[in-house]
């Protein structure tokens, strides 16, 4: 059974500072897929690591993937408040679809 | 590009009462489907997942069920809602096998079971 597991579940950190949230999976895989949910709201799909050593940016955040370790990070540069949601990482490819992470929730505060 | 539409948005059903959320898919043809639920707080259940017409998976079981009548339309229902079924029910599609694709989700809905 593939499992997925992320830390920290909670993180409370003060903007313009940098942080990391790390996801480790159970079993091989090649896909990681990394996601936002804002408060009361539907999954925003944010990276796709397609192989080991992919890297990715958008803005303040990197995703990377090292399937070896079985493990993706998704790295938050100087953090701004908009920033504050829950990530979730996922993994999987095949039609049954993703396994996804407890989830990070992230308070960014001034 | 994919978009997945989701209604209703939110809902409150007795105990016992029927139910059924509707998904529709625009962008792409033949997707994978889904159904997950979120529980308040956090984790995603997937629930039902569909490769194609008329073709459904369940990973868990429950009072729920699901069907597929077209290429583009995903239906979860139940009979008799349970208190328990109440959660945040998501709404997803893609084309996991192509390389590069994710799974996108619709809005969402929220069903409160009293």
């Amino acid at each position: 059974e593939l499992k997925v597991e992320q830390n920290p579940l909670f993180l409370s950190m003060q903007e313009g500072k940098n942080y990391t949230i790390y996801c480790n999976y159970s079993t091989t895989s090649d896909r990681l897929y990394w996601y936002r949910q804002d408060p009361g709201k539907s999954l925003e799909s944010l990276f796709v690591l397609l192989s080991n050593g992919a890297v990715k940016q958008e803005g303040r955040l990197m995703a990377s993937l090292d399937t070896k370790a079985r493990l993706s990070t998704l790295h938050i540069t100087a953090a701004v408040h908009d920033l504050s949601a829950t990530y979730f990482c996922a993994v999987g490819g095949g039609a049954d679809g993703l396994t996804f992470g407890k989830g990070t929730h992230l308070i960014i505060q001034p | 590009s994919q978009t997945i539409h989701q209604w209703p948005a939110t809902l409150v059903q007795p105990v016992g009462s029927p139910l059924s959320l509707e998904c529709t898919v625009e962008g792409t043809s033949n997707p994978n489907l889904y159904w997950y639920r979120q529980a308040a707080g956090r984790g995603l259940q997937l629930l039902f997942y569909s490769v194609g017409i008329g073709q459904i998976s369940s990973e868990v079981p429950q009072n729920l069920s699901a069907s597929r009548p077209q290429d583009r339309q995903f239906i979860l229902s139940s009979k008799k809602l349970l208190l328990s079924d109440s959660g945040f029910y998501l709404c997803a599609g893609g084309l996991l096998g192509s390389v590069g694709n994710t799974i996108y989700f619709g809005e969402g809905s929220w069903l409160t079971v009293v």
